[in-house]
Parts: C-alpha cells; structure tokens; sequence
C-alpha cells in the first residue's frame, strides 16, 4: 500500500493563479481531510469529506473547493491564490470504524504564493 | 469552542533525562485523543489514540496517559532519535473524522 499520497511536493504561484493540489489514498478510508500548517498556528482544517460526493467545511475553507468523485481522491482547488495561501498543505485519510480512527496524512505539499 | 493547547512549545533535554509534554483541552464530547510525532519537511506520524479517561498506551520509551482535561506523553530516558515536534489532536464527538490540533511541542534530545 502507498498510503496518502500527495503531488507536487513544492510549487510556487503568482498570485491570481489556480492550481489543484492531489490527494490519493488507497486504503479505501471513507473519510479525507485537508488541512494546513503554519508556524505557530498548528494544523487547521479546511475541508473534509465523510465519503464520495459528500463534503463540507472546516476552519478556514477561505479561498479553497473541493470535490469527492471518488473514495480514493480528494483534489484541493485554489481558485485566485494570494499570498495569504503560502502554507504547507496535508491530505489525510481514516477509517469511520469504532476505535480505528486516526488519520493517516501525506507527506505534504509545500506552496509558495508570491 | 472547542481547543487544544499544548505546553511547553519547546522542551530541550539531555539524553536519559524524562519528561512529559502536556495537552490541555476542551472539546462538545470527546471521541478520541490521539498523539502524532512529527519530523521536519514530512507529514504527522500517528503514535497513540486514547479514548477514555484513565486509559494509557505505551510504545518504546513513549507512554501517553488521559484524564478529562488533558493528556500527557512521557518520555523515558529519551534519545536523540526521539527528536521531533509532538502534536496532540481531539476527535469532537459525531461521525466526521474531524481533528483539532494544539500547536505542537517541539522536542530536542541533547547526546
């Protein structure tokens, strides 16, 4: 198994530009959630999907759209990227099984908004 | 509101010495606590999920215990390979998979 994987690894925008961050899992986990780090804010969430064609907003979903087609991907979109946006990025993914809840993340997507 | 705070941001310790890294929180119900280690440039490494107070969980010189207000990660006799920042995240109750982080406790071991 791969796990959570996530592509680019680095990228730099110009601010206005749009891009879609990819999130693949192969562990047939229902749930998937995005989220991001910056120094001293911890990890937030943006958006998080409970299955395919379900999803809703997290704590800072500002900016960003998602899509559920598939149990396996969870594109994130930035649709006019700011400045504001320049943060690490983690995909994660987990089992709604009772006692089998952690999430599993990805090795992050590092985006640069200039 | 739901939080998560961990202390101290950053804990500096020769090799051999214990400690315990705090996490303090307040969460609508509480479906699980789980702790993560996490290397520099990578993604969060799942370590323990507790789920009721008084429950511990224990791996190498990691143990993780659980009251009602807060957990704690003690680490025994710590090597420098247990260099890293720990995170701690509640699980609110309802059926989403939503995760609240603290903000993390950056851990270096000293040879």
């Amino acid at each position: 198994n791969a796990g959570v994987t996530q592509t680019p690894k680095f990228q730099v925008l110009k601010t206005g530009q749009s891009m879609t961050l990819q999130c693949a899992q192969d562990m047939n986990h229902e749930y998937m959630s995005w989220y991001r780090q910056d120094p001293g804010m911890g990890l937030r969430l943006i958006h998080y999907s409970v299955g395919a064609g379900i999803t809703d907003q997290g704590e800072v979903p500002n900016g960003y759209n998602v899509s559920r087609s598939t149990t396996e991907d969870f594109p994130l979109r930035l649709l006019s990227a700011a400045p504001s946006q320049t943060s690490v990025y983690f995909c994660a993914s987990s089992t709604r099984a009772v006692g089998k809840n952690e999430q599993f993340f990805g090795p992050g997507t590092r985006l640069t908004v200039l | 509101e739901d939080q998560v705070t961990q202390s101290p941001e950053a804990l500096r310790l020769q090799e051999g010495e214990s400690s315990s890294l705090n996490c303090s929180y307040t969460v609508s119900g509480l479906r699980g606590l789980f702790w993560y280690r996490q290397d520099p440039g990578k993604g969060p490494e799942f370590l323990f999920t507790l789920y009721s107070a008084g429950e511990e969980k224990e791996k190498e010189r990691l143990k993780a215990t659980l009251t009602k207000k807060e957990s704690f990660l003690h680490i025994t006799a710590p090597k420098p390979e247990d260099s890293a920042t720990y995170l701690c995240a509640v699980q609110p109750s309802g059926n989403t998979g939503k995760l609240i982080f603290g903000q993390g406790t950056t851990l270096q071991v000293k040879p």
